[in-house]
């Protein structure tokens, strides 16, 4: 089956700029999660959907937000493009909410430079 | 806040067992442990979890201790493909919130 897409794969944007990356889940997972992965932080938690819900979030300031459409594709957005926004954005799926006691699924990432 | 630790790297000769350890001490009675591995550039693969009794599959086994504070992943032979980083994750109650959290990994070298 397939697994997690995220797209796009790679993408440059100038600062103060805003993006939006998209994330299918495998089928019949219900649950995504994204994910904010530097060099400097390692793997920090953005926030985590379900049954278009956000369930959890993670430390970030409200320039980064999500969504969750009714397929259980999810989107994110960061507005006003910092330099630190840099990074690999990964996004995983799950069966169930919070993912307790199963395991997460992730997709290969889109890499943000922003320039 | 702690959250999970694990040492920096590892190296494990090829064909030999990588025993990995993770220390969680402030893991909440109910939430699991998870293991993932990532090899550069990649997503995180999955590789095993657990809540209390010890667990295995065709990937590896992971050990948790009585007092769920700590947990040991091994990979029983280990091939020079399992060169990663490794991760132990648990998720921490976070102002209401359960953060699965990350640790910094170990980046386990497998050499001939």
């Amino acid at each position: 089956k397939a697994g997690v897409t995220q797209t796009p794969r790679y993408l440059i944007k100038t600062r103060g700029q805003q993006v939006t990356l998209s994330c299918s889940p495998i089928s019949g997972h219900r649950s995504v999660s994204w994910y904010q992965q530097t060099p400097g932080q390692g793997l920090q938690f953005l926030f985590e959907y379900f049954s278009e819900t956000q369930r959890n979030k993670g430390n970030f300031p409200g320039r980064f937000s999500g969504r969750q459409f009714s397929n259980s594709r999810s989107e994110m957005n960061v507005s006003t493009l910092e330099l630190g926004d840099s990074a690999l954005y990964l996004c995983a799926s799950s069966l169930a909410a919070t993912a307790r006691g199963y395991g997460y699924t992730f997709g290969s990432g889109t890499r943000l430079t922003v320039v | 806040d702690a959250k999970t630790t694990q040492p920096p790297s590892m190296d494990c000769a090829e064909g030999r067992a990588a025993n990995l350890p993770c220390n969680h001490s402030t893991i909440s009675g109910n939430e699991y442990v998870y293991w993932y591995r990532q090899i550069h550039s990649q997503g995180p693969q999955y590789i095993i979890h657990g809540l209390k009794n010890n667990e295995t599959n065709e990937m590896a086994s992971l050990i948790i201790t009585e007092d769920r504070k700590s947990s040991t992943l091994i990979l029983p032979h280990a091939t020079l493909r399992d060169t990663a980083v490794y991760y132990c994750i648990v998720r921490v109650a976070t102002g209401g919130s359960y953060i699965p959290t990350f640790g910094r990994g170990t980046s386990l070298i497998v050499h001939p």
